[in-house]
């Protein structure tokens, strides 16, 4: 079944450690995305990719990093976390031509830093 | 620019009633709007979307909005409540014109009481 997987889905991890966030989706899209979310409110883009090798930053200044060698995976990286970067994380994707803005969405990673 | 404004931040409604999630938006451009639902521990899934064909939509589970351009709004509803409608609803808008970001809501959280 297609569809879009983010591991772990949950992390509490100490300060100072370096992590990463694993997305991949099954759907062949080209497009991927990270949003934050914090409680109560809205998502707010972190990264994107249209395809292998690009990716951009989004809005929401983020100290994370990605990388995207495979059309189907899209992990995200904290070289050394804080408390301050304890939130959710949630992966998208949509496919290139797909109507307006119709993103898929994976269940999400809720981060905590001690 | 764009921007979305979700009037509610908690809506309470018993089952069998309607329901309505109001949202207001502005777009420099023509938008495409969508509603996206979040049950608890659950990614982000779509409702429905307007892309400037009928501006009455209708969604899942028996969801519809109206696009209101007079009035730049975009709310939801529903005419019976069921309690599987509980969850986190978000508004969102995407330009027409340029790039392909959304603009989250800051969520409408839908309380059902038996």
């Amino acid at each position: 079944e297609a569809d879009i997987y983010q591991t772990p889905r949950y992390l509490v991890i100490g300060t100072g450690k370096k992590i990463t966030l694993e997305c991949s989706q099954t759907m062949g899209h080209d497009k991927m995305y990270w949003y934050q979310q914090d409680p109560g409110m809205e998502l707010h883009l972190i990264h994107y990719s249209y395809g292998v090798n690009s990716t951009e930053k989004g809005d929401l200044s983020s100290e994370s990093t990605v990388s995207r060698i495979r059309t189907e995976h899209f992990p995200l990286t904290l070289e050394s976390a804080r408390p301050s970067h304890t939130s959710q994380y949630l992966c998208a994707s949509s496919k290139k031509g797909q109507g307006a803005g119709e993103q898929y969405f994976g269940p999400g990673t809720r981060l905590t830093v001690t | 620019a764009q921007s979305v404004t979700q009037l509610d931040s908690h809506v309470s409604v018993s089952e069998g009633t309607p329901v309505l999630l109001r949202c207001n938006y502005s777009s420099s451009y023509s938008p495409s709007l969508f509603w996206y639902v979040q049950h608890p521990n659950k990614g982000l899934q779509l409702l429905l979307k307007y892309t400037s064909a009928a501006t009455l939509v209708k969604g899942i589970n028996g969801f519809e909005a109206e696009f209101k351009k007079s009035e730049t709004s975009f709310h939801l509803t529903k005419p019976s409540a069921h309690m599987s409608d509980a969850a986190e609803y978000f508004c969102v808008v995407r330009a027409n014109f340029g790039n392909e970001k959304l603009t989250f809501g800051t969520g409408t959280r839908l309380t059902i009481i038996p």
